[in-house]
């Protein structure tokens, strides 16, 4: 019963620094994605995939990578961490078809600080 | 202008009295509404759809207008355990929208 599954919880990265960020789900979602969270801000969304290789971009895409290997994992990749991705990432997770009202399920997200 | 817009509050609002929230969204091709619930340093959690019809889940009452594009979330009788940010959330296609939330604080 582990649902979304987000690690690591915090992490510290000096500017320059590349690091992945893991999400799974157990729930074979098909529809995953990556949103970030900034004081004033709300979510923003990073990138979403609708299945096993499938992904596109969201709202604010640049600096980060994804892929889609399998139903279950959606890492987020930092290419080069910059001062302006300190934020705290969530991950969820949703049937497709979001009419169906379901709503997301979301990881307890990862605090990244870069210094 | 931004998709979703909410008052961020915050409220500070006695136990057991009633509050609302309202929230506007700015595409009218929007499908799907939400309200979610985040408490301090946690993930957002679904409280609960919101249908043109209105519908209640106990002490919370939903409504949307889609003529005004409009969203508002009624707590009635309200409890210590619902401080939380309240966010308002659109959907359309296969993503969602979120309002930057609106912090509620309920009094002893």
């Amino acid at each position: 019963n582990a649902g979304v599954t987000q690690t690591p919880k915090f992490q510290v990265l000096k500017t320059g620094q590349s690091m992945t960020l893991q999400c799974a789900q157990d729930m074979n979602h098909e529809y995953m994605s990556w949103y970030r969270q900034d004081p004033g801000m709300g979510l923003r969304l990073i990138h979403y995939s609708v299945g096993a290789g499938i992904t596109d971009q969201g709202e604010v895409p640049n600096g980060y990578n994804v892929s889609r290997s399998t139903t279950e994992d959606f890492p987020l990749r930092l290419l080069s961490a910059a001062p302006s991705q300190t934020s705290v990432y969530f991950c969820a997770s949703s049937y497709v078809g979001i009419q169906s009202n379901y709503g997301y399920t979301f990881g307890s997200g990862t605090r990244l600080t870069v210094v | 202008r931004k998709e979703v817009e909410q008052d961020p509050g915050p409220f500070n609002v006695p136990e057991g009295a009633t509050v609302a929230f309202n929230c506007t969204y700015s595409n009218s091709a929007s499908q799907s509404f939400f309200w979610y619930r985040q408490d301090c340093r946690k993930e957002p959690k679904l409280l609960m759809s919101v249908y043109s019809s209105g519908n209640e889940d106990g002490r919370f009452t939903a409504q949307l207008n889609r003529a005004s594009q409009y969203i508002s979330l009624l707590i009635r009788d309200s409890k210590l355990s619902d401080s939380a940010t309240y966010l308002c959330v659109v959907n359309r296609g296969e993503k969602l929208t979120f309002g930057t939330g609106t912090r509620l604080t309920i009094i002893p």
